[in-house]
C-alpha cells in the first residue's frame, strides 16, 4: 500500500529566507513522486516530478526536491522565499491514481 | 488556452437535486481523472479513464455517482440525489499516459444547501 505524509500543516517564513516543506512516503515499490501547488480557488499546478532518473529534481519557480530512499523522504526546498510563493503545497505519489498528502500551507511574511 | 477546462466553476443546488459537471482534458491526453477535495484536505481519487474505458473507481464513488467519457474526449461526472456531504471541490486532471504528470483544471466547487 502507498501513502504520503506531509509533516507540517503550516509553515511560515520571512521573504528572502529558505523554504523547507517536508514529505515522507511509504511504498512497496519505487514510486513516482510529485509536488503540486494550489492557490485559492484554483486547481493544482505541477511544481516537479521524481521518476528515478535523478535524486535531485529541479522544478519551476526555483523549487527543487531531493528523493532520499533511506529516509523515504521527498522534501521540497527553495533557497529564497517570495511573497508569491504563499499557497497550499501538496506532495503526491502514484503511477495511475495519485495519493495526496494533507497539504502544507506556506505563509510568507514581508 | 490548451489546459484542462472544467464547467461550471461553481454550482449551488438544493439537497436531493442531481448535478452534472463537465471536464475537457488537454486534447492529446488519453488519461482522464476525477478527484474530490474537501476543505483543508488533499484531493482524493474518485475514478479514471483510459480513452473511453473507465479503469478504476474508488469506493468513495457511491452508487449516486457516475462518470462517463463516451468518445474518449470530454468527461462528465453526475451526482444524483445530492447530500450535504457531497459539498466539495471536484477536480479533473488529464495525462498523456500512465506515469506521466497529471495536469489539473481549476475545479468545480459544489455547494449543497
Amino acid at each position: 500500500a502507498q501513502s504520503v505524509t506531509q509533516l507540517d500543516s503550516h509553515v511560515s517564513v520571512s521573504e528572502g529566507t529558505p523554504v523547507l516543506l517536508r514529505c515522507n512516503y511509504s511504498s512497496s515499490y519505487s514510486p513516482s513522486l510529485f509536488w503540486y501547488v494550489q492557490h485559492p480557488n484554483k486547481g493544482l499546478q505541477l511544481l516537479l516530478k521524481y521518476t528515478s532518473a535523478a535524486t535531485l529534481v529541479k522544478g519551476i519557480n526555483g523549487f527543487e526536491a531531493e528523493f532520499k530512499k533511506s529516509e523515504t523522504s521527498f522534501h521540497l526546498t527553495k533557497p529564497s522565499a517570495h511573497m508569491s510563493d504563499a499557497a497550499e503545497y501538496f506532495c503526491a505519489g502514484g503511477t495511475d491514481k495519485l495519493i495526496f498528502g494533507t497539504g502544507t500551507r506556506l505563509q510568507v511574511f514581508p | 488556452d490548451t489546459g484542462v477546462s472544467q464547467d461550471p466553476r461553481h454550482k449551488i443546488t438544493k439537497r436531493g437535486q442531481n448535478v452534472t459537471f463537465r471536464c475537457d482534458p488537454i486534447s492529446e491526453h488519453n488519461r482522464l481523472y476525477w478527484y474530490r477535495q474537501t476543505l483543508g484536505q488533499g484531493p482524493e481519487f474518485l475514478t479514471y479513464f483510459q480513452n473511453e474505458a473507465q479503469l478504476e473507481k474508488s469506493r468513495l464513488l457511491s452508487d449516486r455517482f457516475s462518470a462517463e467519457r463516451p468518445k474518449g474526449s470530454f468527461s462528465t461526472l453526475e451526482i444524483q440525489r445530492t447530500e450535504q456531504g457531497d459539498s466539495a471541490m471536484y477536480l479533473c486532471a488529464s495525462s498523456l499516459s500512465n506515469n506521466q504528470p497529471q495536469h489539473f483544471g481549476d475545479g468545480t466547487r459544489l455547494s449543497i444547501l
